[in-house]
């Protein structure tokens, strides 16, 4: 079954700074890739999602590549703020669609003042 | 608020009873999806039902089940607990079982202590 590793587990940066989170996945068949978000004590929260059809997408701060060849997206956060600070999960899944999702591990991001 | 209902909040029992989690969907919903969430841990996929019958099954012990009923709720049953089974369930919920453009909308989950 697919695989996903996901680095750093824990990424520290100052307000301000750029984050980046990547992910890298084992089944090549794997064509839909959701980031989430998880503040603590609450249920985890799509922020943004990318298909293989596509490269790079960008909603405001936020910004997720894809790798196809080396089967690696990252998610990349500018201008971080202090309410950025949660645990980030990727996940992949070979459906195109929420069903079959697997999950990285999580990455807790901090953003200090 | 995302729509998704979870109860009981919190659980806690002891080594060897059997539990059940009780998940609404988002209204319209059709499909659930269980995963549990270990300390420290990702989200582990267990189960997903559309409209009534299962969709796609992750790793989920033969000691758990789960169901999907006619008005779309959907109940998970722990059996045999063990320790290890301590964990937050989260219920997640979306528009179909395979349509582009329906992502995964989670309930608040149900924490799982097994003593």
């Amino acid at each position: 079954g697919e695989n996903v590793e996901q680095h750093p587990s824990t990424l520290s940066v100052q307000e301000g700074d750029s984050a980046v989170i990547k992910c890298t996945y084992s089944d090549s068949a794997s064509n839909y890739f959701p980031w989430y978000k998880q503040e603590l004590g609450k249920r985890p929260q799509l922020i943004i999602d990318i298909r293989s059809n596509v490269g790079e997408k960008k909603d405001q701060r936020i910004a997720v590549t894809l790798n196809k060849t080396a089967k690696h997206f990252s998610l990349h956060i500018t201008e971080t703020q202090p309410e950025d600070s949660a645990v980030y999960f990727c996940a992949a899944s070979p459906t195109g669609t929420a069903s079959k999702l697997t999950f990285g591990t999580g990455t807790r991001l901090q953003v200090t003042l | 608020d995302s729509g998704v209902t979870q109860t009981p909040k919190h659980l806690i029992t002891a080594t060897g009873q059997r539990v059940t989690l009780r998940c609404s969907p988002r209204s319209g919903d059709l499909s659930v999806y269980w995963y549990q969430q270990s300390l420290d841990q990702g989200l582990q996929f267990l189960i997903q039902y559309y409209n009534g019958e299962e969709r796609a099954k992750g790793n989920i012990l033969e000691r758990f089940s789960a169901q999907q009923f006619p008005d779309l709720h959907s109940e998970l049953n722990l059996s045999s607990l063990e320790l290890g089974d301590s964990a937050l369930y989260f219920c997640a919920s979306s528009a179909y079982g395979s349509s582009y453009n329906s992502p995964l909308h989670f309930g608040n989950g149900t924490r799982l202590t097994v003593t």
